[in-house]
């Protein structure tokens, strides 16, 4: 069956710009992660979002970044302004609402801003 | 959640197993470790996760010692394809965060 799917694969952008990554979740997912992983370090968790409940927004490193999920599924991850830092695989992970234990990702999102 | 340690890099040969170790000596109770991987270019793919019981599943084991400060992951026989950076991670099972360190890059050499 489906995956998880990320677009764009790779975005490259200005500093300064603003970026959309998208994720789509595997079907009947409700909890959805996205998490960024830097060259050569291990994964940095953002944001959580399960069914209607308030996102944990707890990961994410400015108020540059924000998140949304429109009727549950699709997840749209914004960076405003981007800085070079900011340049780095971006994961999207879901998972079952009662199956805690194993997130499915998917293949990311490298962005790079130049 | 509890912090976990492990060494930056292991190799291992091809058809044997490799045994990858965990730290963990201040996880609680009611923790779990987990255990995924990450091929390169590719997101991280769950293996197998246990709370005090030896686990074991078709892709690996898992021992937890006694005192479940620390725990092995377990490949029975490595190929090529299982090269990739193992994370470790301890949490709890309801919890919404996994907490990702930096993993074990195994090589698995022909």
């Amino acid at each position: 069956g489906a995956g998880v799917s990320q677009s764009p694969s790779n975005k490259v952008t200005e500093k300064g710009k603003d970026v959309e990554l998208r994720c789509d979740p595997i079907s009947g997912h409700t909890a959805l992660y996205w998490y960024r992983q830097s060259l050569g370090q291990g994964l940095e968790f953002l944001i959580y979002f399960q069914g209607n409940s308030a996102p944990d927004k707890s990961g994410l490193p400015s108020d540059r970044f924000s998140a949304e999920r429109t009727g549950g599924s699709v997840s749209t991850l914004t960076i405003q302004r981007t800085q070079q830092e900011d340049s780095a695989v971006y994961l999207c992970a879901s998972r079952t609402p009662s199956s805690y234990n194993e997130q499915f990702f998917g293949p990311g999102t490298r962005l790079t801003v130049l | 959640d509890a912090k976990t340690t492990q060494p930056t890099s292991m190799d291992c040969a091809e058809g044997r197993a490799a045994n990858l170790p965990c730290n963990h000596s201040t996880i609680s109770g009611n923790e779990y470790v987990y255990w995924y991987r990450q091929i390169h270019s590719q997101g991280p793919q769950y293996i197998i996760h246990g709370l005090k019981n030896n686990e074991t599943n078709e892709m690996a084991s898992l021992i937890i010692t006694e005192d479940r400060k620390s725990s092995t992951l377990i490949l029975p026989h490595a190929t090529l394809r299982d090269t990739a950076v193992y994370y470790c991670i301890v949490r709890w099972n309801t919890g919404n965060q996994f907490y990702f360190g930096t993993g074990t890059s195994l090589t698995v050499i022909p």
